[in-house]
């Protein structure tokens, strides 16, 4: 069955970095595309980043634009988030998310469990 | 402030039917297929309806989706106690290049 397991969360300061994986099974993962989507603290999801089946495009929220790094090892079934320069509004649980049907008709057919970032001094 | 609008709350009795809206544009729902996730507390969304009204597998047929112009529906009926969670329309945003989604209905099952 397809499995989504995040991992890397934990407390960091602000302007420091983290890097979060996600290791996926139960599916040919080169074949997807995958989205990271956060949801802080009693609020709503809000999208992150996608990266496209084949790594050849990535787009990102403007919230995060210029500071988050989107990425995926194939070989290692792996889907990754590089985060820099982190702020306090980074606060949130970070989801990996597959994407399933061509672009106009995507949608997130599983996720992960969510892994916790916190963002404080 | 989200790109697709959805109403902060929502609440029926048991055995009820109850409906929630998204709307949004040209540039998303408008022209593109929409989904509807599932949040029960505590938990991971969970996928509910894509391509604007098919269930997965696993879904019960108390959930429908529709869709027309740049706004859609999520229906539930026959409420129960186990529907109570956080709902979220999603799509794509051809002039953000950005997925959306909308702010999130809670609904409460008296």
């Amino acid at each position: 069955q397809v499995q989504l397991v995040e991992s890397g969360g934990g407390v960091v300061q602000p302007g420091r970095s983290l890097r979060l994986s996600c290791a996926a099974s139960g599916f040919t993962f080169s074949s997807y595309g995958m989205y990271w989507v956060r949801q802080a603290p009693g609020k709503g999801l809000e999208w992150v980043a996608v990266i496209w089946y084949d790594g050849s495009r990535q787009y990102y929220a403007d919230s995060v634009k210029g500071r988050f790094a989107i990425s995926r090892d194939d070989s290692k079934n792996t889907l990754y988030l590089q985060m820099n320069t982190l702020r306090a509004e980074d606060t949130a649980v970070y989801y990996c998310a597959r994407v399933a049907g061509a672009v106009i008709k995507s949608y997130l057919d599983y996720w992960g469990q969510g892994t916790l970032v916190t963002v404080s001094s | 402030q989200s790109v697709l609008t959805q109403p902060p709350s929502v609440s029926a009795a048991p055995g009820q039917k109850v409906t929630i809206s998204c709307s949004g544009s040209s540039s998303n729902i408008g022209n593109y297929y929409l989904s509807w996730y599932q949040q029960l507390p505590g938990t991971a969304p969970k996928l509910l309806i894509y391509d604007n009204n098919e269930r997965p597998s696993g879904i019960p047929d108390r959930f429908s989706g529709s869709k027309s112009g740049t706004s859609a529906t999520l229906g539930i009926t026959g409420l129960q106690t186990g529907d109570e969670a956080d709902y979220y329309c999603g799509t794509w945003d051809s002039s953000l290049s950005a997925w959306v989604f909308g702010g999130g209905t809670k609904l409460t099952v008296l």
